[in-house]
């Protein structure tokens, strides 16, 4: 069974770095063409994705929010780190982080509950 | 980037309605693209990808269609556990992204 879970604080300060981490089960981040993204969503919005990382540690950002995030894996431990510096209360939302299977799609076949993060000034 | 709208934003129906969501991309993505089920306070659900395929499980009454710039979801009965948000996801190219939302709510 294939679980993800989201993990970090729920209150941040603005300018404070925001680091999440996303411990999964099930499968494995060394399988050829498997990846993990971060999504969030701010309170009544819509989807935002942004960051992906695969099998190869190849990176890939949302083009907005490039400059401020970086995503990494350590897939002896199952887990994979997004970091979102200079935090402002527009972050506020709840960031899920999903699974991507092998394949020519980048769909997100199974998801995190989420954690909710709360940007104060 | 590839930007995705939905129509409508919002819409009424009633149980057993047919119900048709539209998607559109800004530049043509072959069929590279998903569509989610969200309910208020919960994770998005995989119900679609490759524009039709229907994931595992999802009840044969949600179907997708479309390829290039133009996609629909239709629930060919809407059921009562069918109200929710749904969202379009382009899976062509990076940076992936997310169309706006249609919230289908009870007449």
């Amino acid at each position: 069974q294939v679980t993800l879970r989201e993990s970090g604080p729920a209150l941040v300060k603005s300018t404070q770095t925001l680091t999440l981490t996303c411990s999964f089960s099930g499968f494995s981040l060394t399988t050829t063409g498997m990846c993990v993204s971060w999504i969030r969503q701010p309170p009544g919005k819509a989807l935002e994705w942004l960051a992906l990382i695969d099998w190869d540690d190849d990176k890939y950002y949302s083009t907005s929010l490039r400059t401020r995030l970086t995503i990494s894996k350590d897939t002896s431990k199952n887990q994979v780190v997004l970091t979102l510096t200079n935090m402002d209360p527009v972050d506020t939302a709840t960031y899920y982080c999903a699974r991507i299977p092998p394949g020519p799609y980048y769909y997100m076949d199974v998801w995190g509950k989420g954690t909710t993060v709360t940007v104060s000034s | 980037d590839i930007q995705l709208t939905q129509s409508p934003s919002f819409l009424s129906a009633s149980v057993g309605d047919r119900v048709t969501i539209t998607c559109r991309a800004r530049l043509p993505i072959s069929n590279y693209l998903a569509w989610y089920q969200q309910k208020p306070g919960k994770a998005p659900k995989l119900l679609v990808y490759a524009a039709s395929t229907l994931q595992s499980g999802v009840p044969s009454r949600f179907s997708g269609s479309g390829s290039g710039t133009e996609f629909t979801l239709t629930i060919s009965s809407l059921q009562p556990e069918d109200f929710a948000t749904y969202f379009c996801q382009q899976a062509n190219t990076y940076p992936l992204a997310f169309g706006p939302g249609t919230k289908v709510d009870i007449k």
